[in-house]
């Protein structure tokens, strides 16, 4: 069965820290692949999408995230957490038309 | 470009009463449209699939007559939560996918808070 795994319900970082939030999917073959981000109530927001070609995609609010085939993993990375970034993210496939979602990671910022 | 809006952002109305919410691509045309419940803390989750000109398609254990959707045109499409209960609280949000698109990526609106009492 396809699905979208992220690992880590919650994350908690200090600000300035350096972040990575993992997700891994299970697919027939290789999904696109979104990060989004969620703040409460409101919709989503997208960070950075893979579809192909280089494997380290940069996407908003400098954010980075890399597709590893052989880990069947596209983790986000930020280099130094903002207090601003303290949001829900979920990690997508898609492959047809559907999308499928991770059950998001909960990232706390602490000053 | 590619911005998508729901109507109303807020709702709160009785139980029993029904409640319509519009999702409208505001720059592109959507052949396909999708609907997702979100619960507190919790991942989206697709309620159903729109088509221009069609009936909508629904996830496994959504109540059809319950959520209702129509997709009239290529840039509106609405759900109606009939005969609302308090369960039905949540938050709904839809997606648009454009005409055209190779890469089935879907663009979201800010969602609508329904609140039954």
């Amino acid at each position: 069965a396809q699905s979208v795994t992220q690992p880590d319900i919650h994350i908690t970082v200090s600000e300035g820290a350096s972040l990575e939030l993992r997700c891994n999917y299970s697919y027939g073959a290789t999904p696109y692949l979104f990060w989004y981000v969620q703040s409460p109530g409101q919709g989503l927001q997208l960070l950075l999408k893979y579809f192909s070609g280089d494997t380290l995609v940069q996407g908003i609010k400098g954010f980075e995230a890399e597709f590893k085939r052989s880990q069947s993993s596209f983790n986000l990375r930020k280099p130094s957490v903002h207090w601003s970034d303290a949001a829900e993210y979920f990690c997508a496939a898609s492959g047809t038309y559907k999308y499928i979602f991770g059950t998001g990671t909960r990232l706390k910022v602490l000053a | 470009g590619a911005v998508v809006s729901q109507h109303p952002s807020r709702v709160i109305c009785k139980s029993g009463t029904s409640v319509k919410i519009e999702c409208r691509s505001l720059d592109f045309q959507a052949t396909t449209m999708f609907w997702y419940r979100q619960f507190p803390k919790q991942s989206l989750m697709l309620m159903a699939t729109s088509n221009e000109g069609s009936k909508a398609t629904y996830e496994q254990g959504v109540e059809k007559d319950k959520f209702l959707i129509n997709h009239a045109s290529l840039t509106l499409s609405t759900l109606t939560v009939t005969s609302a209960h308090p369960e039905d609280s949540s938050f709904y949000i839809c997606s648009a996918d454009p005409v055209g698109s190779i890469y089935n990526e879907q663009f979201f609106g800010p969602g609508t808070r329904l609140t039954v009492l």
